[in-house]
């Protein structure tokens, strides 16, 4: 079946920083969407990619996907301590089933 | 705002009960979800539903059932609870778009199973 992957597992990240998390699925993907969880909190639904290549940006946060459609990237630049919490991308191939990734876990240091 | 509230925030059950967690939307969505979540393995599909009386499988459904009788709420029950049923278990509901809408989710019910 279909596999998603995200990495890296945990990310430890200066405030002030740049990082990026990575997401690579077994299969063409429709569309990719991306959520975050806050410490204690549920996942919150961010953005969602549809095009070959798009590229989106909310404030520091920038969302690609690839031009193949199996991959897609999250770059959070100059890291404040709100990013803490956990990251995942999930894929939706073909019905109306997503495949989520394993999160990729943000962890600030001030 | 979509507003999906889950019954119980925690609760421990013993091996072999039977266990019912609830799950209702407020948003009218045709398809709602349940996962459950592991440290690691992110969320996993149980089981969904895209409408009333209807379910399909996800990718873990062993050792569960759901029950969808109205739009508004979706069940999953444990019918023998078993200790690795251990987890987090999160609801989440959207609209009908043949896919591709955001999910909604609600807070989970930590499930622990003596």
């Amino acid at each position: 079946g279909q596999q998603v992957m995200q990495i890296p597992q945990y990310q430890h990240v200066q405030e002030g920083e740049d990082f990026t998390t990575y997401c690579n699925s077994s299969t063409t993907l429709s569309n990719i969407q991306w959520y975050k969880q806050r410490p204690g909190g549920h996942p919150v639904f961010l953005i969602q990619l549809v095009k070959s290549g798009e590229v989106k940006k909310q404030k520091r946060l920038t969302f690609q996907f690839g031009e193949a459609k199996k991959n897609s990237s999250l770059h959070i630049t100059a890291t404040q301590t709100t990013d803490v919490g956990t990251y995942f991308c999930a894929g939706l191939a073909a019905g109306n089933k997503l495949t989520f990734g394993g999160g990729t876990r943000v962890l600030v240091k001030p | 705002d979509v507003k999906v509230t889950q019954s119980s925030r925690y609760l421990v059950k013993r091996t072999g009960e039977k266990v019912f967690l609830e799950c209702v939307q407020d948003m009218d969505h045709e398809n709602m979800f349940w996962y459950r979540q592991d440290p690691g393995l992110g969320l996993r599909l149980i089981y969904f539903s895209y409408d009333v009386k209807m379910k399909e499988k996800g990718d873990i459904p062993e050792g569960y059932s759901v029950s969808r009788e109205k739009k508004e709420r979706f069940s999953l029950i444990l019918e023998s609870a078993s200790t690795n049923q251990t987890s987090m278990y999160l609801c989440a509901s959207s609209p009908w778009s043949g896919g591709g809408q955001p999910q909604h989710f609600g807070d989970g019910t930590r499930l622990s199973i003596l």
